[in-house]
């Protein structure tokens, strides 16, 4: 079964530094979505993308964040200078249609120290 | 204070026993809605889906029910197992909207 696929599984950065957390959606689909959970709390919502552009995104996705799909296969999701509440699982998710449901990857685990 | 983390409703069967875990929805606007499950150091993975057209969806051991007077969703899973325990969320989506807010989640474990 296709999946979503995100590297790498675990980042450590020190605060005020950039990362870059890749994911690779599923081939046929076209909406993309990158989401946060902080430890034992909630998943939350912070962009999605579709027709290579933002089409929503949330209050946490501040201008420290941007998202891009620079390929047929990866969409990125860039956190420019790092705080030490960016430390979160992210997890990117996709679907092909407005009405089929969203397909997670594994995540990537977030530490800023 | 900022409380840190969430304490997860949770709930615990025996195994075999039917489990049934539950969800308020915040939004009636909502038009669709997905259940996932996520077992601990993975992504939510998808159960089950049902849209605002319909009460009842079944899938392979597990039930979704919709009350739309109430905004309650709630997933039941016929003769739990070990391999069930994971956290369970449901998502609603807007139908204005592309995104899907979770709900907090509830902790389920299976007892041999």
């Amino acid at each position: 079964e296709p999946e979503v696929t995100q590297t790498p599984s675990h980042q450590v950065t020190q605060m005020g530094q950039e990362v870059i957390l890749r994911c690779v959606p599923i081939s046929n689909h076209l909406y993309f979505y990158w989401y946060r959970q902080i430890l034992g709390q909630k998943v939350e919502f912070l962009v999605s993308f579709y027709n290579n552009e933002i089409s929503e995104k949330s209050e946490i996705f501040d201008d420290q964040f941007s998202v891009e799909r620079p390929d047929g296969s990866n969409f990125t999701l860039k956190i420019r200078s790092t705080k030490l509440e960016d430390s979160a699982m992210y997890f990117c998710a996709s679907r092909d249609s407005a009405n089929s449901p969203l397909h997670f990857g594994n995540g990537t685990r977030l530490t800023v120290t | 204070g900022e409380s840190v983390g969430l304490h997860l409703p949770t709930l615990s069967v025996q195994e075999g026993d039917n489990s049934i875990i539950n969800c308020a929805y915040s939004n009636s606007a909502s038009d669709y809605f997905i259940w996932y499950k996520q077992e601990s150091g993975k992504g939510p993975q998808f159960i089950i889906d049902i849209r605002s057209n319909m009460d009842k969806r079944q899938g392979q051991r597990v039930t979704v029910l919709l009350n739309k007077t109430v905004k309650h969703l709630s997933l039941q899973i016929a003769a739990t197992q070990p391999g069930d325990s994971a956290v369970y969320f449901c998502a609603e989506n807007l139908n204005t909207g592309n995104q899907f807010y979770f709900g907090t989640g509830t902790s389920l474990t299976v007892i041999p």
